[in-house]
């Protein structure tokens, strides 16, 4: 099956550092990958919508100069928050989804972010 | 905008016994698909379903399709400790999901 790898999966760091996250699709072209912010014990939230070679489509209320995105090829898209405080800290996934008809997404293990 | 209610928000049940999510659109939808998060876990597809009507079937599992296309329903019999975890239907847009509001399901063995 399709298999969509995030990382990192866990990452702890100080207020004012930037965070990268990658999530490639390891078996199929991701035309379309989303990123997603979960709460505990909530649903998933978009963020963002991205697109291969083309800039990204934020959910609204969501900064784009705070959580940049980054899909630079088929494979492959960052998220990076930037300047992290303790209120971005949550569960960040992404997923992938082909192209072609309604396709199911494919979840990457998500990351699990804590800024102090 | 458009919103997807999932009932019940928490369900605990015995082992054995049967166990229903259910999913309602304020709007129609095309198509609807339902994911399972395992505690800790990341989403998995579970199944789609676009037909009016449409039923399917997986194991101990059925999904079905509402005749208006603005609900969903998934049951499960005879659950198992092995079906703990959330429960999320999305519907599908132009470009992007929306996911419902999910359901937790405990099992009690």
């Amino acid at each position: 099956g399709a298999v969509v790898s995030q990382h990192p999966s866990r990452v702890i760091c100080k207020s004012g550092t930037s965070v990268k996250i990658e999530c490639r699709s390891l078996d199929f072209q991701a035309t379309t990958m989303f990123w997603y912010r979960q709460f505990p014990k909530k649903s998933l939230m978009l963020m963002a919508t991205s697109n291969e070679g083309s800039k990204a489509t934020y959910e609204q209320g969501v900064e784009k100069d705070k959580f940049l995105i980054n899909h630079a090829s088929l494979t492959l898209s960052t998220l990076t928050v930037t300047s992290a405080h303790p209120e971005d800290s949550s569960f960040y996934i992404c997923s992938a989804r082909g192209s072609g008809g309604y396709q199911p997404q494919h979840f990457g293990d998500g990351t699990r972010l804590s800024i102090l | 905008g458009q919103q997807v209610m999932q009932i019940p928000q928490y369900q605990h049940v015995q082992e054995g016994e049967d166990f229903t999510t259910y999913c309602n659109s304020s709007t129609t939808l095309s198509n609807i698909q339902w994911y399972k998060q395992r505690p800790g876990g990341h989403p998995v597809f579970l199944i789609q379903l676009v037909k009016s009507g449409e039923v399917k079937k997986q194991k101990r599992l059925t999904f079905q399709f509402g005749e208006a296309k603005k609900n969903s329903s998934l049951h499960i019999t005879a659950t198992q400790t092995t079906d703990v975890g959330t429960y999320f239907c999305a519907v599908s847009g132009t470009y992007k999901y929306i996911f419902g509001t999910g359901t937790r399901l405990k099992v009690l063995a």
